[in-house]
């Protein structure tokens, strides 16, 4: 079955712990990305990655790396993570950079205290 | 980064009402989507349209691309329980590094 997976699903951490937020998906697409969602603000890019070894910043980057060293995997990483980025997180993929149809996971709710 | 503006914020709706929602945008698309997101659960496309005028259909779902390419119409015949969700529309244009922008999105609730 064609998916993204996101692990973990739930996350409760403290300020500063660094933490990484797994994706992955299974259809050999070029294009990755992830989003945060808050309430009001709908969903907002914080990386994308077009393909292995080159990613770039979106809209909302700040406190937040990505890596992209193989084709699947498109990890979130929070070095020091802050309450302000308590948030449900989303990766997405796509077929390639003019390819509008975007597959997300399932999101991953992250709470720092 | 722009957002494209949705509205309303959230609608709550009988069974079998319909239901229309929009959005906009400051700047042009070449293309606009609607997507859907079940509680718990990551958005899924729903609707996708390619030109200025354009009306498409999915089911009850029928969804308009605005004459200006600033705004576009989402609208849901006869709701059932399993429409409740949150609506998202996206913006898209090709380009260097093409990016879906998404807009705020409707939250909906159906009452029986």
């Amino acid at each position: 079955e064609a998916q993204v997976t996101q692990n973990p699903r739930y996350l409760i951490t403290v300020t500063g712990k660094k933490l990484t937020v797994t994706c992955s998906q299974n259809m050999n697409h070029e294009y990755m990305s992830w989003y945060r969602q808050d309430p009001g603000l709908g969903l907002r890019q914080i990386y994308y990655s077009m393909n292995v070894e080159v990613t770039d910043k979106g809209d909302v980057p700040e406190g937040y790396k990505v890596s992209r060293k193989e084709k699947r995997n498109f990890p979130l990483i929070l070095e020091s993570p802050s309450p302000n980025q308590t948030s449900l997180y989303f990766c997405a993929s796509r077929r390639g950079n003019e390819v509008y149809e975007q597959y997300f996971g399932p999101g991953t709710r992250l709470t720092v205290t | 980064g722009q957002q494209l503006n949705q509205s309303p914020q959230s609608m709550f709706i009988q069974e079998g009402e319909d239901v229309s929602m929009n959005c906009t945008s400051s700047s042009i698309f070449n293309t606009w989507l609607w997507y859907k997101q079940d509680p718990g659960e990551g958005p899924v496309l729903l609707i996708a349209l390619y030109k200025a005028g354009e009306l498409t259909s999915n089911g009850r779902l029928t969804a308009q691309f605005g004459i200006t390419r600033k705004d576009s119409f989402l609208n849901i015949s006869a709701s059932i329980p399993s429409d409740v969700g949150i609506y998202f529309c996206a913006g898209f244009n090709t380009g260097t590094a093409s990016k879906l922008t998404f807009g705020t999105g409707t939250r909906l609730q159906v009452t029986l």
